[in-house]
């Protein structure tokens, strides 16, 4: 069974700039949710998609934003960036029932100069 | 205060001791725990996953919950370089969404 899968896996952006990175879910996995990770603050929850539907969502700024299609694909957009948006972006998948079992993915890793 | 406190370490072992990690978190909604390790410029593997408080056990690896205390931990026995990693302790309230909370995680090094 395939795992879950972002692209891009690396990208460097320019501030002021916006970036959209998509992620797959496990097959079968109606769930997904995005993560930002940073040496200063570690793992932190920006939203959580299920049904194409946004069902939660941390304490990030609106320039954060995602979607999840019909086939439970999933994409986040940051517009204009900023220097502190650099980060691994982490999108992790599961059934979609509390409880659940969260996979990762690679992550994306995005350098903003 | 975070909702979530893990030791950042690092911590280095020799090879085959016991390695204690730990966490501790003020929130007593969170019912589910989970270990996860990272290696370097990869994303989190999950290691353990657990409901109740008491032990679980997987291979090398101990899972342990006592939510009276608000405390879990983590033994890793006869810890392999391989093990050198960081490990991050995460855990969520029981509704339907798959939030995690996680802890800054601690840094992991084996020595041979």
């Amino acid at each position: 069974k395939a795992g879950v899968t972002q692209t891009p896996r690396y990208l460097i952006k320019t501030r002021g700039q916006q970036v959209t990175l998509s992620c797959s879910p496990i097959s079968g996995h109606r769930s997904v949710s995005w993560y930002q990770q940073t040496p200063g603050q570690g793992l932190q929850f920006l939203f959580e998609y299920f049904s194409e539907t946004q069902r939660n969502k941390g304490n990030f700024p609106g320039r954060f934003s995602g979607r999840q299609f019909s086939n439970s694909r999933s994409e986040m957009n940051v517009s204009t960036l900023e220097l502190g948006d650099s980060a691994l972006y982490l999108c992790a998948s599961s059934p979609g029932q509390g409880g659940d079992t969260i996979y990762f993915g690679e992550g994306s890793w995005l350098t903003v100069v | 205060q975070k909702e979530v406190e893990q030791d950042p370490g690092p911590l280095s072992v020799p090879e085959g001791a016991i390695v204690s990690l730990n966490c501790t978190y003020s929130n007593s909604a969170f019912q589910y725990f989970m270990w996860y390790r990272q290696y370097s410029r990869k994303g989190p593997e999950l290691l353990m996953y657990t409901y109740s408080s008491g032990n679980k056990e997987d291979g090398r690896f101990t899972a342990q919950v006592d939510k009276s205390s608000k405390y879990i931990s983590l033994f890793i026995r006869d810890s392999q370089p391989s093990d050198s990693a960081t490990y991050l302790c995460a855990m969520s309230v029981q509704t339907g969404a798959n939030n995690l909370f996680f802890g800054t995680g601690t840094r992991l090094t084996v020595i041979p």
